[in-house]
């Protein structure tokens, strides 16, 4: 089945540029998709990117993706403090979705 | 508010105990989905319900039990508690029954500490 990876931790400085990269072994994925768990809440799409996509923007977020290394990669521009939280990556082909263990994402003021 | 609704928010139970925990997707959602989130293990997919119906099972023990009523609401029943169940549990709906399309929906989840 699938399996997604991502690195655990990421600090970054407010105003830096934040980039969390994720590795999925599943290429039947129509989607693969960015959540974002905030403290104490349940988990929000972010933003997601359809799999026959190299990149796709929405505002200060940039995902790009390499499926050829199956490589999915999130930009945060600009990173603000109310950035900080956990960030999953999840895809799923033929299965419901499977998400990573996710990356902390801690903005430095 | 993602308007899904889960309860109870937190719940504290001793080992060998049994426990019920409850779901509303949202309005019109027909799958309902449930996660567990441990430390370790990240956020494991348990098992799957499509109006009514078992859509999909993970990894969820034999212990566990799931099902989905009429009205579209879920619980998930978890008996012979051990101490490594203490986890935040999630439910999650969507739309479809399908896994390729559309978006989860996630309740804020129910914290279940086994003492």
């Amino acid at each position: 089945g699938e399996d997604v990876e991502q690195s655990l931790f990421l600090s970054v400085r407010e105003g830096d540029s934040s980039v969390i990269n994720c590795t999925y072994t599943d290429s039947s994925s129509t989607y693969l998709y960015w959540y974002k768990q905030e403290p104490g809440a349940g988990l929000q799409l972010l933003t997601y990117i359809f799999s026959n996509m190299d990149m796709k923007q929405d505002q200060r977020l940039t995902v790009l993706l390499n499926k050829k290394d199956k490589h999915l990669s999130l930009r945060i521009a600009d990173t603000q403090t109310g950035d900080s939280a956990i960030y999953f990556c999840a895809g799923g082909g033929n299965t419901p979705l499977v998400f990573g263990k996710g990356t902390r994402l801690s903005v430095i003021a | 508010d993602s308007g899904v609704t889960q309860t109870p928010k937190h719940l504290i139970t001793a080992t060998g105990q049994r426990v019920t925990l409850r779901c509303s997707p949202r309005s019109g959602d027909l799958s309902v989905y449930w996660y567990q989130q441990s430390l370790d293990q990240g956020l494991q997919f348990l098992i799957q319900y499509y109006n009514g119906e078992e859509r999909a099972k993970g990894n969820i023990l034999e212990r566990f039990s799931a099902q989905q009523f009429p009205d579209l609401h879920s619980e998930l029943n978890l008996s012979s508690l051990e101490l490594g169940d203490s986890a935040l549990y999630f439910c999650a709906s969507s739309v479809a029954g399908d896994w390729n399309t559309g978006e989860l929906f996630f309740g804020e989840g129910s914290r279940l500490t086994v003492l």
